[in-house]
């Protein structure tokens, strides 16, 4: 079973609008979730992570993540989205598979940007 | 240098043929990946090294051959491939292999297999 899952395959939004791109994940897994970001034709880059603490979690570029343990979601926002933010986003879980660090990625969520 | 690179960005082999995509990272860390991205897909994790040793084969086909030279170099080894081997394959590294330290990607080679 997926351990991180992402409802929405696309997500259109005009530029300076909000956005939010949800994640869910599943509360069997323990809890170290990451988004990256895809930008066309090249590989993934790390937005933000939580392993622990405060639950808002600031990243690159001006997008955040707020962990919700009650709702298990770790939902990416940005208050103001620029056409440059097009890209893909992935939702990851990173967890422990025989000692080592195994990443599952959520199926993305493509983010367009309307201008 | 937060790099990692690959090489070639673009391969079309046939399936007879014998093909190597490289891998290659100076920022010092222990543990290299490689992952296969279908199109519209997330990335699947094939193989992982860490200190040079492969510490996990996700059952991938030994048409794939993955091989760490030195700390700094991935090699991915090609043979025999099928149509469907056709992806995007992507290389990472981290500083190690048994924490939660984020992973750095490559750009990519987009494999096409005729």
């Amino acid at each position: 079973a997926q351990s991180v899952t992402q409802l929405d395959s696309q997500v259109p939004v005009f530029e300076e609008a909000p956005v939010e791109l949800r994640c869910n994940y599943s509360s069997s897994v323990s809890v170290y979730l990451f988004w990256y970001v895809q930008y066309p034709n090249q590989g993934l880059q790390l937005l933000l992570k939580y392993l622990s603490g405060s639950t808002l979690v600031k990243g690159i570029n001006g997008f955040e993540a707020e962990f919700n343990k009650s709702q298990t979601s770790f939902h990416l926002r940005k208050p103001s989205v620029h056409i440059s933010d097009t890209a893909e986003y992935f939702c990851a879980h990173h967890e422990r598979s025989g000692g080592y660090q195994k990443v599952t990625f959520g199926t993305g969520t493509k983010l367009q940007v309307i201008p | 240098d937060t790099e990692v690179t690959q090489t070639p960005k673009h391969l079309v082999m046939g399936m007879t043929n014998k093909k190597s995509l490289k891998c290659e990272q100076h920022m010092g860390h222990r543990a290299m990946y490689w992952y296969k991205q279908k199109a519209k897909k997330p990335p699947e994790l094939m193989f992982v090294y860490s200190y040079e040793k492969l510490s996990i084969n996700e059952s991938v086909p030994s048409r794939f051959s993955p091989e760490c030279p030195n700390s700094s170099l991935l090699n991915l080894h090609l043979h025999a491939l099928q149509p469907e081997d056709s992806a995007l394959y992507l290389c990472a590294s981290s500083q190690e292999a048994g924490s939660f330290y984020e992973q750095y990607f490559g750009p990519g080679t987009r494999l096409t297999v005729t």
